[in-house]
């Protein structure tokens, strides 16, 4: 049962254009949703977050916008550009048996084109 | 930032024998920490969170015996793979929680078991 679902396993866009990357979940508890970047062979790396009492966050080209009636978030990076090229995870975070947990999707890879 | 060292970086094991990965938290301490795995184009799967100074908690299907958790001191906590076997191969990546920076992950560790 995948809690945290992305849908798309790849995008291309081309440089200087809008990525648009989509998340979709199911847990009603996740109060906090947060998007990594990662490179082969890497950890993830933070790049943004979102309570669930907020519906946007914006930091520079990254903004995460949140539809909590849909269980649907995005990440929107604008413009892309070529060094954003890497695997997208998008994590939500809730409570559970007293500890908190972090689920994963199973990652979008961007390639941003020249 | 909070950062996260995690060695090796990448180990080639014979079948049979036993791995062990260190994930150290370099300048925050951290009582909770966190071992996921990853299989190639998959989400990272939570196996256990570890705590400091008590037993590890793992997800289902993790088997405790195999994936050997040791939390001993605020900023290290270690995951032994026990008579590893080629089905245990795979990227295995920790990550602790700062609280002013979220979930800071190390770099991986990608196991090989021959």
């Amino acid at each position: 049962d995948q809690q945290v679902k992305q849908n798309s396993p790849s995008l291309s866009v081309q440089e200087g254009r809008i990525s648009i990357l989509n998340c979709d979940y199911t847990n009603s508890m996740f109060d906090y949703f947060l998007w990594y970047k990662k490179y082969p062979a890497e950890g993830p790396t933070f790049l943004i977050s979102i309570s669930s009492i907020k519906d946007k966050n914006e930091d520079g080209r990254f903004t995460v916008f949140l539809n909590k009636s849909a269980k649907h978030l995005s990440l929107h990076i604008v413009p892309s550009q070529p060094g954003d090229s890497a695997v997208y995870f998008c994590a939500a975070s809730a409570l559970e048996g007293g500890s908190e947990k972090l689920v994963f999707g199973k990652g979008t890879k961007l390639t941003v084109n020249p | 930032g909070a950062v996260v060292s995690q060695h090796p970086s990448w180990v080639i094991c014979k079948s049979g024998t036993s791995v062990k990965i260190e994930c150290r938290s370099l300048d925050f301490q951290a009582t909770t920490m966190f071992w996921y795995r990853q299989f190639p184009k998959q989400s990272l799967m939570l196996m256990a969170t570890s705590n400091e100074g008590s037993k590890a908690t793992y997800e289902q299907g993790v088997e405790k015996d195999k994936f050997l958790i040791n939390h001993a001191s605020l900023t290290l906590s270690t995951l032994t793979v026990t008579s590893a076997h080629p089905e245990d191969s795979s990227f295995y990546i920790c990550s602790a929680k700062d609280g002013s920076y979220g979930y800071t992950f190390g770099s991986g560790t990608r196991l090989t078991v021959v």
